[in-house]
């Protein structure tokens, strides 16, 4: 079954402790991005992956990072998590440009206390 | 810089009644529209999409939308809603290309009620 899987579904953490949301994706997609959603702000996009070792910024970038060492997993990295952070996490993948539907993972709901 | 309006941040509507959600959208070059439906504690799922051709699209579910050009609107609609379309409603538009990048609305709670 083609799909997006994150992990973990919901974290609670505390203020600096690093952490990480991992996300695979199973259809050979070249793109995928990460997305925050906040209530009346819809979903902004955090940063994005146009292929293995290729990363760039969205729009909400800041105490974010990424990687993408394989073209399956880009896993979403908050060094230093502030309560600003706090939100619900998507990540997306898409075939390529001429293909611009996007498929979603199942959301990571993260509180940074 | 591309935008999407969604006016309505709640939709109520009784069951079986039609429904209709409004997407605005502002752009200087052409676009890619999409409908996601995001239900209770889950991801968003692709509805329907504008990509080129026919301005009417149909999705899942038995929804419907229509491109409108000079309206630089991408309006949503059911003619007879079921309890289980109760979610919440984003449309979204993107230019393709190298960023690949959706721009989201702020979403539309359609609440169907019994």
């Amino acid at each position: 079954e083609a799909q997006v899987t994150q992990n973990p579904r919901y974290l609670i953490t505390v203020t600096g402790k690093k952490l990480t949301v991992t996300c695979s994706q199973n259809m050979n997609h070249e793109y995928m991005s990460w997305y925050r959603q906040d209530p009346g702000l819809g979903l902004r996009q955090i940063y994005y992956s146009m292929n293995v070792e290729v990363t760039d910024k969205g729009d909400v970038p800041e105490g974010y990072k990424v990687s993408r060492k394989e073209k399956r997993n880009f896993p979403l990295i908050l060094e230093s998590p502030s309560p600003n952070q706090t939100s619900l996490y998507f990540c997306a993948s898409s075939l390529g440009r001429v293909n611009t539907e996007a498929f979603f993972g199942q959301g990571t709901r993260l509180t940074v206390v | 810089a591309q935008s999407v309006t969604q006016l309505d941040s709640q939709v109520p509507v009784f069951e079986e009644a039609p429904v209709e959600l409004r997407c605005n959208y502002s752009s200087s070059v052409s676009v890619y529209l999409f409908w996601y439906v995001q239900y209770p504690n889950q991801g968003l799922q692709l509805l329907l999409k504008y990509l080129s051709g026919s301005t009417l699209v149909k999705g899942i579910n038995g929804f419907e939308a229509e491109f409108n050009k000079s309206q630089t609107s991408f309006h949503l609609r059911k003619p007879s809603v079921h309890i289980s379309d109760t979610a919440e409603y984003f449309c979204a538009v993107t230019r393709g290309g190298a960023t690949n990048k959706l721009i989201f609305g702020t979403g539309t709670l359609l609440a169907v009620q019994p």
